[in-house]
């Protein structure tokens, strides 16, 4: 299986900065990569696929980019709704398989 | 409303059988692939499987975890999709989600991430 390592695990930021969070995958697949938001309690919301595309109705601030086997999630400007765990998850194999998350603190 | 609600979970003994089921409604559920996630906290989310649609002569596709034990199955004409869980153990504790994937027109099925997700249904399996 295709190995998805997201760092960091954790990070914590304030509003109104810019983060980014990057997901490396063990082999190249692409641009099959999507982010994913999860908030406690809550299933996993679609952010970006296609390592780039903006899901309808995801704020301008969340980009996604791709170089290589590594993709980046960035948050522009944080807000406080944007407190949630991320994920990435590749779609490129049979056997599709998700990193192991980013927690977000604000 | 475009939504897919799970239900069927509950705690059951290890070895033991469970089936979950999930109802779609707002979108021609004839069209996608539909999957089954589960997350737990050690793991994360991890993928268990997938059900392609008659485009893909409904062919399925499991995680090496859950091959031999699991199997998917869908009924298009009720738009729900199951999953049938049997030998369960206590690594199959989990939120189990049933997600839309990919699309498929009349002649081909583009790749896609999960574009919606169930509210997602508890298993534990636990003596």
């Amino acid at each position: 299986d295709i190995q998805m390592t997201q760092s960091p695990s954790t990070l914590s930021a304030s509003v109104g900065d810019r983060v980014t969070l990057t997901c490396r995958a063990s082999e190249f697949i692409g641009y099959w990569l999507a982010w994913y938001q999860q908030k406690p309690g809550k299933a996993p919301n679609l952010l970006i696929y296609e390592a780039s595309t903006l899901e309808s109705g995801v704020p301008s601030r969340f980009s996604g980019s791709a170089s290589g086997t590594e993709f980046t999630l960035t948050i522009s400007s944080l807000q406080p709704d944007d407190s949630a765990t991320y994920y990435c998850q590749q779609y490129n194999s049979y056997s599709l398989t998700f990193g192991q998350g980013t927690k977000l603190e604000i | 409303e475009v939504q897919v609600v799970e239900s069927g979970g509950g705690l059951v003994q290890p070895g033991g059988s469970l089936r979950l089921s999930c109802a779609a409604s707002g979108f021609t559920f004839s069209d996608y692939f539909m999957d089954w996630v589960r997350q737990t906290p050690s793991k994360g989310l991890e993928w268990v499987g997938r059900s392609r649609s008659q485009l893909r002569s409904f062919t399925t596709q499991y995680a090496a975890s859950v091959t031999g034990r699991f199997t998917i199955s869908r009924d298009d004409s009720q738009n729900s999709l199951y999953l049938h869980m049997h030998s369960l153990n206590t690594e199959d504790t989990a939120v189990y989600y049933c997600a839309r994937g990919p699309y498929c027109t009349s002649t081909k099925c583009d790749p896609s991430p999960f574009d919606l997700w169930g509210q997602g249904t508890r298993v534990t399996v636990s003596s």
